[in-house]
């Protein structure tokens, strides 16, 4: 049982590169959620589903794109990469019982 | 949308100090606030949680008081431990959906 699982951990982008975050879960969770964490900031709300098929925004979603496909994956995506997008971003699931965080994805965008 | 407020941004202690972070929440629908542990490279673990129909929860040396009146809770941390050093974050969700965190509290237990 993984839980959540996310890909890649580490990656280095030039300014304008697209790349694609992916995370997994296991737990047959409803709700998916990415978000960001940036110094001093705490944890910010990119994007969110509340089930197969749907997406919604978050805090912070300018920038960025996600699909939730299939039940079980939450994809990020990033279509003109920028410097301001250099983060730390987890991904998580939950359900009535709690919330399951990713390990996260340290991006760096030069 | 909702906002959650944590304070004191650092807080320095003594070995078997006593620690107490706070956090104000502004959406009175929320009823659900767990408070992590994030430690330096890791991801947020969740080390208590309380739902608004309980005032108080404890969990050995960890407690969370609520005041859904005016929208506060704390997190008391008793006898500290060098272990205790991290980073902890308050949050704020309506029923289990989106969680709002506050920006953090970086925790130091000097032995």
């Amino acid at each position: 049982n993984a839980g959540v699982t996310q890909t890649p951990k580490f990656r280095v982008l030039k300014t304008g590169q697209s790349m694609t975050l992916l995370c997994a879960q296991d737990m047959n969770h409803e709700y998916m959620y990415w978000y960001r964490q940036d110094p001093g900031m705490g944890l910010r709300l990119i994007h969110y589903s509340v089930g197969e098929g749907t997406t919604a925004k978050g805090e912070v979603p300018d920038g960025y794109n996600v699909s939730r496909l299939k039940k079980q994956n939450f994809l990020l995506g990033l279509e003109s990469a920028a410097p301001s997008q250099t983060s730390v971003y987890f991904c998580a699931s939950s359900s009535a019982w709690g919330y399951t965080f990713g390990s996260g994805t340290r991006l760096t965008v030069v | 949308g909702e906002n959650v407020e944590q304070h004191p941004s650092t807080l320095s202690v003594q070995e078997g100090d006593s620690a107490v972070i706070k956090c104000t929440y502004s959406d009175s629908a929320s009823n659900y606030f767990p408070w992590y542990k994030q430690e330096l490279g890791k991801r947020p673990q969740l080390i208590i949680d309380i739902r608004s129909n309980v005032g108080e929860k404890k969990d050995q040396r960890i407690a969370v008081t609520l005041n859904k009146t005016a929208k506060h809770f704390s997190l008391h941390i008793t006898e500290t431990q060098p272990e205790d050093s991290a980073v902890y974050f308050c949050a704020a969700s309506i029923r289990y959906s989106t969680l709002t965190f506050g920006k953090g509290t970086m925790l130091l237990v000097s032995p």
